[in-house]
């Protein structure tokens, strides 16, 4: 396994501008999580997948934010009309695999998002 | 009231010290207990993680979980440079939830 993958590594945007994140999971995991973290805090939770259903979204995730993961492999966080406020670090997480039934939530490197 | 306190130090010791890491935590329905390390501009790395209340040792890491209290601890022994990261306290109702991250303790291993 490679590990979780995350791209871009950077992103600067231009508010009301959209801006689309790719996450690939550790090959076989069911489960893919994203969370978003700013600077001084923890990450915070944003919404979860297992498989291709959509299971849960924080209230955090406003209209503008859209999660997809079409074939239960890669997942996309699309965010639109970026504002200031949407700056932050966006991490991905998998975890599950189903060969050992091991859940640990491993993350990736993260895409830095900043709007000017 | 946050869910997870964690002091966010800046926590700076010597090298080959002990290092005692804490966090509280207000939900009685958390079962997970895991502790995170993360370097500058990267993603969090696991370290360990433990069920319910007791102590695991990893090398020179030891979990501690006491749900009487809601108190959590990550104990560094003899502590090295290369320790030097911001370590997270996580915990989830179980290990396929959404984990609840503290907001971090930087620590700093002085040579």
């Amino acid at each position: 396994d490679t590990g979780v993958s995350q791209d871009p590594r950077h992103k600067i945007t231009k508010r009301g501008q959209n801006v689309t994140f790719r996450c690939d999971p550790i090959s076989e995991h069911n489960r893919l999580y994203w969370y978003r973290q700013t600077l001084g805090q923890g990450p915070e939770f944003l919404t979860y997948f297992q498989n291709e259903a959509q299971l849960e979204k924080s209230r955090l995730l406003s209209d503008r934010f859209s999660a997809e993961r079409p074939k239960g492999s890669f997942s996309t966080l699309e965010i639109q009309r970026t504002e200031q406020g949407d700056s932050a670090m966006y991490l991905c997480a998998s975890s599950l695999d189903p060969r050992t039934g091991a859940d640990t939530q491993y993350f990736g490197p993260g895409t830095r998002l900043t709007v000017l | 009231q946050k869910e997870v306190e964690q002091d966010p130090g800046p926590l700076s010791v010597p090298e080959g010290a002990i290092v005692s890491l804490n966090c509280t935590y207000s939900n009685s329905a958390f079962q997970y207990f895991m502790w995170y390390r993360q370097y500058s501009r990267k993603g969090p790395e696991l370290l360990m993680y433990t069920y319910s209340s007791g102590n695991k040792e990893d090398g020179r890491f030891t979990a501690q979980v006491d749900k009487s209290s809601k108190y959590i601890s990550l104990f560094i022994r003899d502590s090295q440079p290369s320790d030097s990261a911001t370590y997270l306290c996580a915990m989830a109702r179980d290990s396929a939830s959404k984990i609840i991250f503290g907001s971090g303790t930087r620590l700093s291993i002085r040579p």
